[in-house]
C-alpha cells in the first residue's frame, strides 16, 4: 500500500544545512516531490525527483534518493530564516496520477 | 504567468447547507486535482479530472462531495449538507497532463469551517 512518513519538526541555526527526510513505502513510485508550504499559504513545488536518479541538485536545494532503502532526502544549504515553514515529500505511482503525502516536517530555523 | 486560483479563500457556512468551491487551473493545464488538508487526516486527494477522460473519483470520501470541470478549465467542488468533519483547507492542483510532467501546481487554498 501508498504510505509516506516524515519527521515532524527539524529545527536548525541559520547559516547551517538542514535534511529533510522521508521514507516511502510503494516501489512502484515514479516521481518523487518535495513541497514547501508557508503558513497560510497553498504548496510551493520545490524539486521533484524521477525514481531512476540517485541526486538532483538545484541551487540551495538537493535531493538523494535511495531507492533500495526507499528513503528520500531534501538537503537545504545555508539554511536562511525564510526557509522556516512546513515541508511535505509526495510521491506519485506508476498508473495513479494523485500524489500521496506525507504528514510534513516543520523547520524552524534560529537567527 | 498566473497560477492556479481558487475562490473564495474563505467560506463559513452552517451544517446542512450546501457549499461550492472554485477552481481557475493555469492556463494551458490539461489535467486537475483536488486534496483536502485537515489536521486529523493530512492532505488527501479527493478527485483527478484529464482532458476529456472520465474523472478519477476514487477519493471523494462520501456521495455528498462532487466535482465537475466545464470546457477542459474552471472545476467546482460540490459538498452537500456540509457536516462538521467537512472543514478543512481545499487545494486544487493543475498540471500539463502529457505524459513527460507530473509535476502539480497547488492554488492558495479555500479555507472551509462548518459551524
Amino acid at each position: 500500500g501508498e504510505d509516506v512518513e516524515q519527521s515532524l519538526f527539524l529545527s536548525v541555526r541559520e547559516g547551517d544545512s538542514s535534511v529533510i527526510n522521508c521514507t516511502y513505502t510503494d516501489s512502484s513510485s515514479t516521481y518523487l516531490y518535495w513541497y514547501k508550504q508557508e503558513p497560510g499559504a497553498g504548496l510551493q513545488l520545490l524539486t521533484y525527483i524521477f525514481s531512476n536518479m540517485d541526486m538532483k541538485q538545484d541551487q540551495r536545494l538537493t535531493v538523494l534518493l535511495n531507492k533500495k532503502d526507499k528513503h528520500l532526502s531534501l538537503r537545504i544549504a545555508d539554511t536562511q530564516t525564510g526557509d522556516s515553514a512546513i515541508y511535505f515529500c509526495a510521491e506519485s505511482i506508476r498508473g495513479r496520477r494523485a500524489l500521496t503525502f506525507g504528514s510534513g516536517t516543520r523547520l524552524q530555523v534560529q537567527p | 504567468g498566473a497560477g492556479v486560483s481558487q475562490s473564495p479563500s474563505n467560506k463559513v457556512t452552517e451544517k446542512g447547507k450546501d457549499v461550492e468551491l472554485r477552481c481557475d487551473p493555469i492556463s494551458g493545464h490539461t489535467a486537475l486535482y483536488w486534496y483536502r488538508q485537515s489536521l486529523g487526516q493530512g492532505l488527501e486527494f479527493l478527485i483527478y479530472f484529464q482532458g476529456n477522460s472520465a474523472p478519477d473519483k476514487s477519493g471523494l470520501p462520501s456521495d455528498r462531495f462532487s466535482a465537475e470541470r466545464t470546457g477542459g478549465s474552471v472545476s467546482t467542488l460540490t459538498i452537500q449538507r456540509t457536516q462538521q468533519e467537512d472543514s478543512a483547507v481545499y487545494l486544487c492542483a493543475s498540471s500539463p497532463g502529457h505524459r513527460s510532467s507530473y509535476e502539480q501546481y497547488f492554488g492558495p487554498g479555500t479555507r472551509l469551517t462548518v459551524t
